[in-house]
């Protein structure tokens, strides 16, 4: 099976850089996933890693070591609109089954 | 437009009373998948679809079914519906981009079963 592990919560200013960790415990891997989320509304897809290393789209960067079973969501430049939840995903080797961890809700203050 | 359509979009019922909530994509994708979402426990997936007439577990299947005739619906299915399957539900179809696995998902369903 597979877990995955991500803060609760996240708060921070507008403007400024975050980091949101994910951990994960798989019998196969076959990539991490990250995917946004508003309040109300559907999840949408930022960013994929299937090898080790950092993606960069834009504002958003994302990180994968597969030998520390662990990744990480960079947001930079803040903006109020960032404020919602962000879910890690992973794929089994297999590639049938995408497992989400918990969320992260991240807060944006002025 | 690309997009995957689901309906209704809020349901309330009572137990036991059957209920289907469609999902239709246009896409002409191959795989597709239904997840719910509760609060603190993310996106959980219940079944899932490789193709036309090949379905599978995910994590959450019990009190669900799920059938796919057809290349863009997957319906999901409650036989009789308890108050522990009150949730948000989100159909999704993926697809392969040169960066990775895609997926696309629905607006979502809210169903309440008293």
């Amino acid at each position: 099976g597979q877990s995955l592990e991500q803060p609760s919560e996240v708060t921070a200013v507008e403007g400024a850089i975050v980091q949101i960790n994910c951990t994960y415990q798989t019998s196969g891997f076959y990539g991490l996933s990250w995917y946004q989320q508003h309040d109300g509304g559907a999840p949408t897809f930022l960013s994929y890693n299937g090898l080790d290393g950092l993606e960069e789209t834009g504002r958003f960067s994302s990180f994968l070591s597969r030998s520390d079973s662990y990744g990480y969501l960079l947001l930079q430049e803040l903006q109020m609109k960032d404020s919602a939840s962000y879910f890690c995903a992973v794929r089994d080797d297999a590639g049938n089954m995408l497992t989400f961890g918990g969320g992260t809700r991240l807060m944006v203050k002025p | 437009e690309a997009q995957v359509t689901q309906n209704p979009r809020y349901l309330i019922t009572v137990t036991g009373k059957k209920l289907t909530v469609t999902c239709s994509q246009n896409m002409n994708h191959e795989y597709m998948s239904w997840y719910r979402q509760d609060p603190g426990l993310g996106l959980r997936q219940i079944y899932y679809s490789m193709n036309v007439e090949v379905t599978d577990k995910g994590d959450v299947p019990e009190g669900y079914k799920v059938s796919r005739k057809e290349k863009r619906n997957f319906p999901l299915i409650l036989e009789s519906p308890s108050p522990n399957q009150t949730s948000l539900y989100f159909c999704a179809s993926m697809t392969h981009r040169d960066f990775g696995p895609y997926l696309y998902f629905g607006a979502g369903t809210r169903l309440s079963v008293l």
